[in-house]
């Protein structure tokens, strides 16, 4: 079985500080997403990788980095957290390279992030 | 851009069918289903292609107008197991990275 685990479950932060989200594949996925779920607006792509050292923007990337140095791994960084950050963060791992269209996605179990 | 859903949310009783619904205003090459039950990780159920491959679940059916940028999910016979919220995920292109959800639909099967 895929198996997509995140670091933590819950996460309690204070604005201002710096966040760190891990995501780690177990399946040599080379595509890996980070998604951000609110209700009403379903998940937003934040950032993905395709390879390693290698990422591009999603939809809503500001205030968010990245960071892939492994192939299994994928680290999603908030620099300075703020409230509107406050959201559940769902990672996601895919097969293929080139063809991400044609293969399902895998999803972490999420991180529900509050900044106070 | 993101997909449209509809409905927002629909209750069933078991045995019941039901409909869910997702358009675009770009044209597809791709439509992806998934559902989330309550404090779990989406989970994948089927990927309609554009010019009629499908993948995924046998037991779950679907399908994908291209002229229309629109396609369909069908609950038959639904259980209370097919409880959860159903998203659909549309790509534009065949080499697009970019998934981009709907906001879902939320289906309650009661017994």
């Amino acid at each position: 079985d895929v198996k997509v685990t995140q670091s933590s479950r819950y996460l309690v932060k204070r604005t201002g500080e710096k966040v760190f989200l891990e995501c780690v594949q177990d399946m040599d996925h080379e595509n890996m997403f980070w998604y951000r779920q609110d209700p009403g607006l379903g998940l937003r792509l934040i950032y993905f990788s395709y390879d390693v050292k290698m990422k591009e923007k999603g939809d809503i990337p500001e205030g968010y980095s990245v960071s892939r140095e492994k192939k299994e791994r994928f680290s999603l960084i908030l620099e300075s957290a703020s409230t509107n950050q406050t959201s559940m963060y769902l990672c996601a791992s895919s097969f293929g390279q080139g063809v991400p269209s044609y293969n399902e996605q895998f999803f972490g179990p999420g991180t529900r992030l509050t900044v106070l | 851009q993101q997909p449209v859903q509809s409905p927002q949310a629909v209750i069933l009783r078991e045995g019941e069918d039901a409909v869910i619904n997702c358009s675009s205003s770009k044209a597809l090459y791709s439509v992806h289903w998934y559902r989330q039950k309550h404090g779990e990780a989406p989970v994948f159920l089927m990927i309609l292609l554009k010019g009629g491959e499908q993948k995924g679940h046998d037991k779950i059916s679907a399908s994908f107008n291209e002229k229309k940028q629109q396609s369909s999910l069908y609950l038959t016979a639904s259980q209370l197991s097919y409880s959860g919220t159903y998203f659909c995920g549309t790509y534009v292109r065949f080499n697009d990275y970019k998934l981009s959800f709907g906001a879902g639909t939320t289906v309650t099967v009661r017994a």
